[in-house]
């Protein structure tokens, strides 16, 4: 299985809701990034979790609150989102943190925030 | 940090024609740099990657070039086809707890029949 998958492909949710997005990947990958992609910009890392231990928090404000329950699976939790916050929200895995590994991104969930 | 410029921000080529795409750097610790190309509605799927210690790799009709001294790098394609037509980014990795890619703000290819 060379694939990562998102769930769900599309979400609306209103400002007061709380939902969580889900990405999962089954290649032994030990690396695994949450991106905000906007319309014709390129995806702007959120987080990064080495070893399910979060190495890297890009200042994303706390309405939004990573998760990664085991080697595979990383979830992303949002709570009191803003209209601005919506988005393409892509995951991605590598083999390792460490430069030279690809990325493989997964198909993204469509957010829309009303 | 990191700083990825790239150019030129929208290319429109004749089916046939070659098209060139340049990113430059600005940390001198970048080892990695890969090219990544996005359609719309798609996910970003890797399309071809060079590493510091290597200055030229092709793969088909496209090619990266390396320059470490200028801190710039290349893509190109060759024979481009309509379905070419797409995003095209570039970005830069450091390794170690540095290893995340940081992007270019992509290149949108147009390929006419």
């Amino acid at each position: 299985d060379t694939e990562v998958t998102q769930t769900p492909k599309h979400l609306v949710m209103g400002m007061t809701n709380k939902k969580s997005l889900k990405c999962e990947q089954h290649m032994g990958h030990r690396a695994m990034y949450w991106y905000k992609q906007k319309a014709k910009k390129p995806p702007e890392l959120m987080f990064v979790y080495s070893y399910e231990k979060l190495s890297i928090n890009e200042s994303v404000p706390s309405r939004f609150s990573p998760e990664c329950p085991n080697s595979s699976l990383l979830n992303l939790h949002l709570h009191a989102l803003q209209p601005e916050d919506s988005a393409l929200y892509l995951c991605a895995s590598s083999h390792q943190l460490a430069g030279g590994y690809e990325q493989f991104f997964g198909p993204g969930t469509r957010l829309t925030v009303l | 940090g990191e700083n990825v410029e790239q150019h030129p921000s929208t290319l429109s080529v004749q089916e046939g024609d070659s098209a060139v795409i340049k990113c430059t750097y600005s940390d001198s610790a970048s080892n990695y740099f890969p090219w990544y190309k996005q359609e719309l509605g798609k996910r970003p799927q890797l399309i071809i990657d060079i590493r510091s210690n290597v200055g030229e790799k092709k793969d088909q009709r496209i090619a990266v070039t390396l320059n470490k001294t200028a801190k710039h790098f290349s893509l190109h394609i060759t024979e481009t086809q309509p379905e070419d037509s797409a995003v095209y980014f570039c970005a830069a990795s450091m390794g170690g707890s540095q290893g995340n890619l940081i992007f270019g703000k992509g290149t949108k290819l147009s390929v006419k029949p």
